[in-house]
């Protein structure tokens, strides 16, 4: 089992509406979690960090179930913008290693 | 402020050939990673350092070196190409530890025949 999976999609969904991402992780004792979007042939950008009470940055919301071991990503209201591959990244505390998922494709049509 | 900066963006290698790979941040970070990444497949840790004279294996480390004479400058090196090493490699800077964001070079896509 890898240590972080993700659905490869490419999810196509139309503009304006939402989607949602899950990422599973196998090492309970993990401790931080964030995504990054990664636009085709750029490098990874943080998009935002995942905090155990949820979070929120406009059009898009993070959240964390530790007793299921997984991480959301929601994005309402979608725009073409929005089209990249969104990577699950994982650090299990106590050391520098940040484990990455392969990311989710997602592709907004007009 | 550049952040990372990485060269050169595109390389082609025949097998058995060395070439190295620069990194340099000007964020005075002290966390640095080399990483590839394949299709279908996460990035993969190749070698990282902690701060200057520190470095150690990751995930991915044979048939590559690294060092960290600087805070500024982590270089990776191929010793001897294999088509295997074909990827596009990317070297990332952190202010501590993994538990804050990692800024990215540009990328490095490398083709080895």
């Amino acid at each position: 089992r890898k240590e972080v999976e993700q659905d490869p999609g490419p999810f196509n969904v139309p503009e304006g509406a939402t989607v949602a991402f899950n990422c599973t992780y196998s090492n309970s004792a993990s401790q931080s979690f964030f995504w990054y979007r990664q636009d085709c042939r750029k490098e990874p950008k943080l998009l935002m960090s995942v905090y155990s009470s949820g979070n929120e940055d406009g059009r898009f919301t993070a959240q964390l179930n530790r007793a299921s071991q997984y991480i959301s990503l929601l994005i309402r209201d979608s725009k073409l913008s929005d089209s990249a591959t969104y990577l699950c990244v994982v650090n299990q505390g106590g050391n520098y290693q940040l484990i990455w998922g392969a990311g989710t494709k997602l592709i907004i049509k007009p | 402020n550049a952040g990372v900066t990485q060269t050169p963006k595109f390389q082609v290698l025949k097998t058995g050939q060395s070439m190295t790979l620069q990194c340099a941040q000007d964020m005075n970070h002290e966390y640095m990673s080399w990483y590839r990444q394949d299709p279908g497949m996460g990035l993969r840790l190749i070698h990282y350092s902690v701060g200057a004279g520190i470095t150690d294996q990751g995930e991915v480390p044979n048939g590559y070196n690294v060092s960290r004479s600087t805070t500024e400058d982590f270089p990776l090196r191929l010793l001897s190409a294999a088509p295997s090493q074909t990827s596009v490699y990317f070297c990332a800077s952190s202010h501590r530890t993994g538990g804050t964001e990692a800024f990215f070079g540009q990328g490095t896509r490398l083709t080895v025949v």
